[in-house]
């Protein structure tokens, strides 16, 4: 089975807030709140941001939320800000799997 | 604080083996479980195998069977034994502390830097 659909890229100006989606089906992301986010700038490990569908890790700044409806699980971040600017993946717990299964990954630009 | 040092990466050709290790501090390693993730250059994220706390394994179906997760608890030592490499076992790998079920890992909580191994003729 497929990894997670992400967009590819979104992009959006200083200040504005913007959504980044994955969509899963009724046997990952839709039927289980095990959803997590990371953010990945160049050349870097990726961070943990978000887990269990809504909850932010401490020190993750509160510009960053997520939630989930159905088969999709989103990422949002308000008051875009420069150093936002990076890939963006969702991972989910897929049954039947023993490992966890992310999105292909969301480039975020800030205009 | 949680540190994650991986060591063992480098270039070797299709069919050859080796051998990826991270080092933990910074949290009790016989508590927690411990998995690899990769991301061949360029492309996404990619869950190869985890060790719960228990000594369970897990691993991706692209590796079973080649690739074999182990740990040394005296020396807080994690390792990524990787046989019959092939092109496309290209990649960083991450050495991650997950969070995990008994059955399942699907969290990856904190990550090391990574190590580049690269299969080529």
């Amino acid at each position: 089975q497929s990894a997670l659909t992400q967009p590819a890229s979104v992009s959006g100006s200083p200040g504005q807030s913007i959504t980044i989606s994955c969509t899963g089906t009724s046997s990952d992301v839709g039927g289980y709140d095990y959803v997590s986010w990371y953010q990945q700038h160049p050349g870097k490990a990726p961070k943990l941001m978000i887990y269990d569908v809504t909850t932010r890790p401490s020190g993750v700044s509160n510009r960053f939320s997520a939630s989930k409806t159905g088969n999709t699980a989103s990422l949002t971040i308000s008051g875009l800000q420069a150093e936002d600017e990076a890939d963006y993946y969702c991972c989910s717990y897929r049954s039947g799997r023993t490992l966890g299964v992310f999105g292909g990954g969301t480039k975020l630009t800030v205009l | 604080e949680v540190q994650l040092l991986e060591s063992g990466g480098g270039f070797v050709q299709p069919g050859g083996s080796l051998r990826l290790s991270c080092a933990a501090s910074g949290f009790t390693f016989t508590s927690h479980a411990m998995s690899w993730v990769r991301q061949a250059p360029g492309k996404g994220l990619e869950w190869v195998s985890a060790m719960t706390g228990d000594g369970t394994t897990f691993y991706a179906d692209s590796v079973k069977g080649r690739f074999t997760i182990s740990r040394d608890i005296s020396k807080n030592t994690l390792y990524l034994q990787m046989n019959s490499l092939r092109a496309d076992d290209t990649a960083f790998y991450y050495c991650v502390r997950p969070h995990c079920s008994a059955t399942s890992c699907s969290r990856a909580d904190y990550w090391g830097q990574g190590t580049l191994v690269a299969v080529s003729s």
